[in-house]
């Protein structure tokens, strides 16, 4: 069985601060994806990055950046220099590759970020 | 592109009143899903399409029927509502394997 966690419920940090949001993840299949997505204030659900088992090179996207460990099972998320509009529920999910077309994406639980001035 | 709409965006039922929420995308997605969004539990997988006439159960499946006659729709019936399916609903799409486009989300409310 699949297992996504995301153990910071509700983070909380001052404008202009660094903030990393942890997930570790569970599964017995070799191939996989990570996903990171946002959900803002609105409610719609955003993606943000796609992370394949393979490929274990982090990533940067501006003050995104994505840090992959098949070794301890975790893919966490940096924001860098956070902003007021950073604030959102972070959604951190896993996708098995084995099972083809048919794979379940499974979710974490979120961790609400505030980010205030 | 669309994307992915659904309908209604509100909802207010009463028990044991049946409706159906809507989901198309314009994406030429195979695959298709519906998950509910409940306050502390992320998100969890109701039922899911792999193409057009093929249907499957999620996580939590009770409740809810699903029928894909076309690529485009997926819509999701309650049968029979109960307060305990008063939630944030969200239909999503992808491209086989890879990341899902989610809709706005409706938010069913039952009395």
């Amino acid at each position: 069985a699949q297992k996504v966690t995301q153990a910071q419920t509700e983070i909380s940090v001052v404008e202009k601060e660094d903030v990393t949001l942890d997930c570790v993840y569970e599964t017995r299949d070799t191939t996989y994806y990570l996903f990171w997505y946002k959900q803002p204030p609105s409610g719609e659900l955003v993606f943000l990055i796609r992370r394949n088992s393979f490929d274990e090179q982090n990533e940067i996207s501006g003050r995104y950046s994505w840090n992959f460990q098949k070794s301890t099972s975790s893919f966490n998320f940096t924001i860098t220099a956070s902003q007021v509009v950073d604030s959102a529920v972070y959604f951190c999910a896993l996708r098995d590759l084995n099972t083809g077309t048919a794979s379940k994406l499974t979710f974490g639980t979120g961790t609400r970020l505030q980010v205030t001035l | 592109n669309a994307g992915v709409t659904q309908t209604p965006k509100f909802q207010v039922l009463k028990t044991g009143q049946s409706m159906t929420l809507q989901c198309a995308q314009d994406m030429n997605h195979e695959y298709m899903s519906w998950y509910r969004q409940d306050p502390g539990m992320g998100l969890r997988l109701i039922h899911y399409s792999v193409g057009a006439g093929i249907t499957d159960q999620g996580e939590v499946p009770n409740g809810y029927n699903v029928s894909r006659s076309t690529t485009e729709d997926f819509p999701l019936r309650l049968l029979s509502a109960a307060p305990s399916q008063t939630s944030v609903y969200f239909c999503a799409s992808s491209y086989g394997a890879n990341e899902q486009f989610f809709g706005p989300g409706t938010r069913l409310t039952v009395l």
